[in-house]
């Protein structure tokens, strides 16, 4: 059975472009989750879909940030415009099932760096 | 407010030398206790879910337990391979996200 996967799994960009990440779950996984993880910091939570739905978005950190998953498969997280805040090592992860205490597992992360 | 801490942030360990590594946490309707493993680069890889006090669970030369406040992640004659940070995280109960700490980044001399 396939993992996570993320896509790119590295990215430069300078201050003010966008960029989009890119994320799919282990097949059948309704619950995915976007996690960010930036310079000498813990691992934070950004947001949950569950299939389509947007579940909590209480971790995004603002509006320059846009999450969607498209009919409940991949997902897509975009940043527009960046700024260098943003740095860090982007995480996806995914779940089966909705119920509390499910394992989450995790993708190869994507390393973005703005400029 | 929900944490979790871990202890220590760098360990150093001779190959053989077993230690414990440490996970405090307050967290109000805990649903889960979680450890992962993340080598450099890579994404963290999970290692042990622990759901109520008590409990304990083994894989290989790691052994992980829970309390009522922390958990410990025991490892018993460790290897150079077991190099890696251990990242402890919690589920609540009303939320589908992980609470992490900021991890203990192990490191085994041959």
């Amino acid at each position: 059975e396939a993992g996570v996967t993320q896509f790119p799994s590295h990215s430069v960009i300078e201050k003010g472009q966008t960029v989009t990440l890119r994320c799919d779950p282990i097949s059948g996984h309704d619950n995915l989750y976007w996690y960010r993880r930036v310079m000498g910091k813990e691992i934070k939570f950004l947001l949950h879909f569950v299939k389509e739905s947007k579940q909590d978005e209480s971790g995004m950190p603002n509006n320059r940030f846009l999450a969607e998953r498209t009919g409940g498969t991949y997902s897509t997280l975009k940043v527009q415009p960046a700024e260098l805040e943003d740095s860090g090592v982007y995480f996806c992860a995914s779940s089966p099932q909705v119920a509390g205490g499910e394992t989450q597992y995790f993708g190869p992360g994507t390393r973005l760096l703005v400029l | 407010e929900d944490q979790v801490t871990q202890s220590p942030e760098a360990l150093r360990l001779q190959e053989g030398e077993s230690s414990s590594l440490n996970c405090s946490y307050t967290v109000s309707g805990l649903r889960g206790l979680f450890w992962y493993r993340q080598d450099p680069g890579k994404g963290p890889e999970f290692l042990f879910t622990l759901y109520s006090a008590g409990e304990e669970k083994e894989k290989e030369r790691l052994k992980a337990t829970l309390t009522k406040k922390e958990s410990f992640l025991h490892i018993t004659a460790p290897k150079p391979e077991d190099s890696a940070t251990y990242l402890c995280a919690v589920h609540r109960g009303n939320t589908g996200k992980l609470i992490f700490g900021q991890g203990t980044t192990l490191q085994v001399k041959p």
